[in-house]
């Protein structure tokens, strides 16, 4: 069983259309994330959600929306893509979100926006 | 802001040796410290974690170390075997969770 999903795998758009990325997690977590993954391999993160509720907004362009239908789902919508946006997209949860508790990572979203 | 910085981008060492990688930190006092590993094409997985009040943790062949003199922890691979060889990240944040960030990683290569 896949603990965190991620759709799609792969990612290949246009400069200006929308897309979103779609993240489920199976294993009974109150906090998922996404992160993103530049060409130099950097892994920054973008967006905590804890039950449903954003609690961490780093400096993302607003072009970027994550919404939580629900604790088992968080999905990313970006508007307008540009260039810029091509990375490896990961979205990760974890039982909570304080005092270290380990993150489990899905195996990636691949964008490339031409 | 925090920083945090990984010893050297690469490092190549033979099957059998120690491979020994660092995370350094600045303006931070973290609470915990992660490690994990990541594979090419693949998310990263966990592996340790170090609180601020452990100096030292093992599992299996790995050891951590956490010094917050220095401001640095230590991640030890014993007896290196080639499938060790992957990029190994260091992460950390406080007890609210609050400041998570990820090192750039160490890209590991253990050569039979």
């Amino acid at each position: 069983d896949t603990a965190v999903s991620q759709t799609p795998k792969y990612l290949v758009t246009q400069m200006g259309n929308d897309k979103s990325i779609k993240c489920e997690q199976n294993l009974g977590h109150d906090t998922m994330y996404w992160y993103k993954q530049d060409s130099k391999k950097f892994l920054k993160i973008m967006f905590s959600y804890n039950n449903k509720e954003l609690i961490i907004n780093e400096t993302v362009p607003n072009r970027f929306s994550p919404k939580s239908p629900d604790k088992a789902h968080l999905n990313l919508h970006i508007n307008s893509l540009e260039l810029g946006d091509s990375a490896v997209y990961f979205c990760a949860s974890s039982q909570d979100v304080r005092g270290g508790e380990t993150q489990y990572f899905g195996p990636g979203t691949r964008l490339l926006v031409l | 802001s925090q920083k945090i910085e990984q010893n050297s981008e690469a490092l190549n060492i033979q099957e059998g040796k120690t491979a020994t990688l660092t995370c350094n930190y600045t303006n931070y006092s973290p609470a915990y410290l992660q490690w994990y590993r990541q594979d090419p094409g693949r998310g990263p997985v966990f592996l340790l974690l170090i609180r601020e009040n452990e100096k030292e943790k093992r599992k299996e062949r790995l050891k951590v170390t956490f010094d917050t003199t220095l401001k640095q922890s230590l991640f030890h691979i014993t007896a290196s075997q080639p499938a060790d060889s992957a990029t190994y990240l260091c992460a950390t944040a406080d007890n609210y969770g609050q400041n998570f960030v990820f090192g750039p990683g160490t890209r590991l290569s253990v050569l039979p």
